[in-house]
C-alpha cells in the first residue's frame, strides 16, 4: 500500500529565503507525482506534474525534482514571498488508471 | 477555459438526512474523481468515474455513491448522514487524452452535519 509522507508538517521562513519542501513515498513504482497548493478553505491548485520518466519540472520560481529509486520528491521555492504562504501537498499516482495518494501536506508561512 | 465547478459551496445538513453534491469538470475532461478532506485524515479517495463508469473506488461505506453523466458532469450522494461525514468534499477532473492524468480540483463543497 502506497504511503506518502511530508515532513515537517509546518514551516515558517522569512521573506526572500529559498526553501525546499520534501515528499517521500514508499512504493517507487509510480506513474507520476503532482504538487499542489491549497489556501485555507479552498480547493487545490496544481503546481507541477512530474512523469515517472522525468527528473524535474520547472514553473517560474518553482522547481520540482523526482528520484523514484529513493522514493523522494522535492519542491524548491526560490525567493519566497508572503503570497507563497499556503499548504503544499504532494500526491503520487501508481498507474495511469490509479487514484492519487496524498501526503498530509506542509503548511508554509512566509514572514514579511 | 472554465475550471472545475462544484456546487453548492456550503451545506448544512442534519444527521440522518441525505445530500447530493455536484461537479462540472473542465470541458473535454473525461475523468472525474472525488476526495474527502478532513483535518485528521487528510485527503482520502472516494471514487473515480470515466466515461460514465466507476473505474476506481476507495474504502468508504456504501452510503457514499456517485455517478457520471454523458456530459462528464458528476454527482456524489451521501445517505444517512453521520456527524463524521462533516468534511470538505473535493472533485478533480483529468483530461485523459494522450495519457494526460494531471488533476485539476474544484473549490470544494464544505459539508457540515449537525
Amino acid at each position: 500500500k502506497q504511503e506518502v509522507t511530508q515532513i515537517p508538517a509546518a514551516l515558517s521562513v522569512p521573506e526572500g529565503e529559498n526553501l525546499v519542501l520534501n515528499c517521500s513515498f514508499t512504493d517507487s513504482a509510480i506513474y507520476n507525482l503532482q504538487w499542489f497548493r491549497q489556501d485555507p478553505g479552498k480547493g487545490l491548485t496544481s503546481l507541477l506534474l512530474i512523469q515517472s520518466s522525468q527528473r524535474e519540472q520547472t514553473s517560474g520560481r518553482l522547481n520540482a525534482s523526482l528520484d523514484k529509486s529513493s522514493g523522494r520528491s522535492t519542491l524548491y521555492i526560490a525567493a519566497s514571498q508572503p503570497g507563497d504562504s499556503a499548504t503544499y501537498l504532494c500526491a503520487v499516482r501508481a498507474g495511469a488508471n490509479s487514484k492519487l495518494t496524498f501526503g498530509k501536506g506542509i503548511t508554509l508561512s512566509v514572514r514579511p | 477555459k472554465a475550471g472545475v465547478t462544484q456546487t453548492p459551496r456550503y451545506l448544512i445538513k442534519t444527521r440522518g438526512q441525505q445530500v447530493t453534491l455536484s461537479c462540472s469538470p473542465i470541458s473535454g475532461h473525461r475523468s472525474v474523481s472525488w476526495y474527502q478532506q478532513t483535518p485528521g485524515q487528510g485527503l482520502q479517495f472516494l471514487f473515480e468515474y470515466f466515461s460514465e463508469t466507476q473505474r476506481n473506488k476507495g474504502n468508504f461505506p456504501g452510503r457514499f455513491s456517485g455517478r457520471q453523466f454523458s456530459n462528464s458532469r458528476s454527482e456524489m450522494n451521501v445517505s444517512t448522514l453521520e456527524l463524521g461525514d462533516s468534511a470538505l468534499y473535493l472533485c478533480a477532473s483529468s483530461p485523459w487524452t494522450g495519457g494526460n492524468t494531471e488533476a485539476f480540483f474544484g473549490q470544494g463543497t464544505r459539508l457540515t452535519v449537525v
